[in-house]
């Protein structure tokens, strides 16, 4: 079956320490995306990407970074620039003639600090 | 400001009984509205999507509306079921540029209790 799979499911942070979160996808989406998701809050954007090796920050990109090596991966890192790193974190992607409208997500990654 | 806002923020309903989850926006222009439901700790699930061209969109149990004019849409779960507990996020997509061009509510939560 098609789908998205984020690993991993949870994950703890050290100070100072760079985490990477894993996104793959076999739908054969040209869009992957990452949010951000806190209690009582919308999902918030943290970068996008519609094809391979570019991606665009979106509004809350500070002390995140991505890469999109290959059509099928798009990485989270985390860094210690980050200070609030606590979150859900959710892969999405669509295809670009969705308008770019996600349409599927992983089930996410949950981040704490240690 | 583009914005969307959902009420209630939590709702408990009894198995078998009907509910409505409310959802207001100010996104502008206006491209298409999506239902999402999402189990704890898994990732969203697309329910419908409308056009501004759509009123009512149905998926088994859940019906969703649309009026445009008023800038509101409602999320109606008929004959609720112990799985049907979940948060609902409600999403619209504006023509404003590619990648940034949704706007997540808060979300629902729902309890479905026997």
């Amino acid at each position: 079956d098609g789908g998205i799979t984020q690993s991993p499911k949870y994950l703890f942070r050290k100070e100072g320490q760079n985490v990477t979160l894993s996104c793959e996808q076999n739908l054969n989406h040209d869009a992957m995306y990452w949010y951000r998701q806190d209690p009582g809050q919308g999902l918030r954007l943290i970068y996008y990407s519609q094809i391979v090796n570019d991606f665009q920050k979106g509004d809350i990109a500070e002390g995140y970074s991505v890469s999109r090596e290959k059509k099928e991966s798009f990485p989270l890192t985390v860094t210690s620039a980050q200070k609030n790193p606590t979150a859900f974190y959710l892969c999405a992607s669509s295809p670009l003639r969705q308008g770019g409208q996600p349409q599927h997500f992983g089930d996410g990654t949950r981040l704490s600090i240690l | 400001k583009n914005q969307v806002e959902q009420s209630p923020q939590s709702l408990i309903i009894l198995e078998g009984k009907n509910c409505t989850l409310q959802c207001n926006y100010t996104v502008s222009p206006f491209s298409n509205l999506r239902w999402y439901k999402q189990d704890t700790g898994r990732g969203p699930v697309s329910l419908t999507i409308m056009t501004f061209s759509e009123n009512t969109k149905s998926n088994g149990r859940y019906t969703a509306t649309l009026d445009a004019d008023t800038k509101q849409s409602s999320l109606h779960i008929t004959a609720s079921q112990l799985s049907d507990s979940a948060s609902y996020i409600c999403v619209v997509s504006g023509d404003f540029g590619y990648g940034q061009n949704f706007v997540f509510g808060p979300g629902t939560r729902l309890s479905v209790l026997p």
